[in-house]
């Protein structure tokens, strides 16, 4: 699977826009990004997935660049809530093919009043 | 639905002994991955199992094992317990091999002394 590279850390100020990036610059053409978050002590948490055209659900929209080397995470609204780890991954998803997630570091991201 | 569940989720163990951990996926769901999370390494694939069978193993040694169930529940064991093994061990449910969505369950904490 690709590596993927993203800042250790950002701020938002709640009630704004989180724009967090993420780089794949040797993502394949069948691979796709994934967004996990990883709230302080608890298991990781599904947020969303593409492959190239932008996608959004009621939690985020992901937008991914037109050459796929890179993508970011919108959280249109942030709020306190949305502090947390952010891990963008990329996999080739296919029935029958592994489930396995290679996490990086990830982005902190800290939402302040 | 109920979510993936974890058992016991927090463990204190010393040097030398043995521990299994157990994990309830989400009803209906057929895969189940374990990770290991420490400080230092972040989040590491240990195994997938799909269908009772082990279908993916990441790199660790021979004292990490596991297994699944026909009603899909998942057990990992660690033998002859070292330091290094206190982690927060994350268990994680799909639908289907490979599935797109992957559900974590809250881990089990693990301090060996």
């Amino acid at each position: 699977d690709a590596k993927t590279t993203q800042p250790p850390s950002m701020d938002c100020a709640e009630g704004r826009a989180a724009n967090l990036p993420c780089n794949h610059s040797t993502i394949s053409g069948n691979e796709y990004v994934y967004w996990y978050r990883q709230i302080h002590s608890q298991g990781p948490q599904y947020i969303i997935h593409g492959l190239k055209n932008n996608e959004t659900n009621e939690m985020a929209s992901l937008i991914i660049t037109e050459d796929r080397k890179s993508s970011t995470l919108i959280l249109p609204h942030a709020t306190l809530r949305d502090t947390a780890v952010y891990y963008c991954i990329v996999r080739v998803w296919a029935a029958g093919n592994t489930g396995k997630l290679i996490f990086g570091q990830g982005t902190t991201l800290q939402v302040k009043p | 639905k109920a979510g993936v569940t974890q058992t016991p989720r927090y463990l204190i163990k010393t040097r030398g002994q043995q521990v299994t951990l157990s994990c309830s996926p989400i009803s209906g769901h057929r895969s189940v991955s374990w990770y290991q999370q420490t400080p230092g390494q972040g989040l590491q694939f240990l195994f997938e199992y799909f269908s009772e069978t082990q279908r993916n193993k990441g790199n660790f040694p021979g004292r990490f094992s596991g297994r699944q169930f026909s009603n899909s529940r998942s057990e990992m064991n660690v033998s002859t317990l070292e330091l290094g093994d206190s982690a927060l061990y994350l268990c994680a449910s799909s639908l289907g091999q490979g599935g797109s969505e992957q559900f974590f369950g809250p881990g089990t904490r693990l301090t060996v002394l």
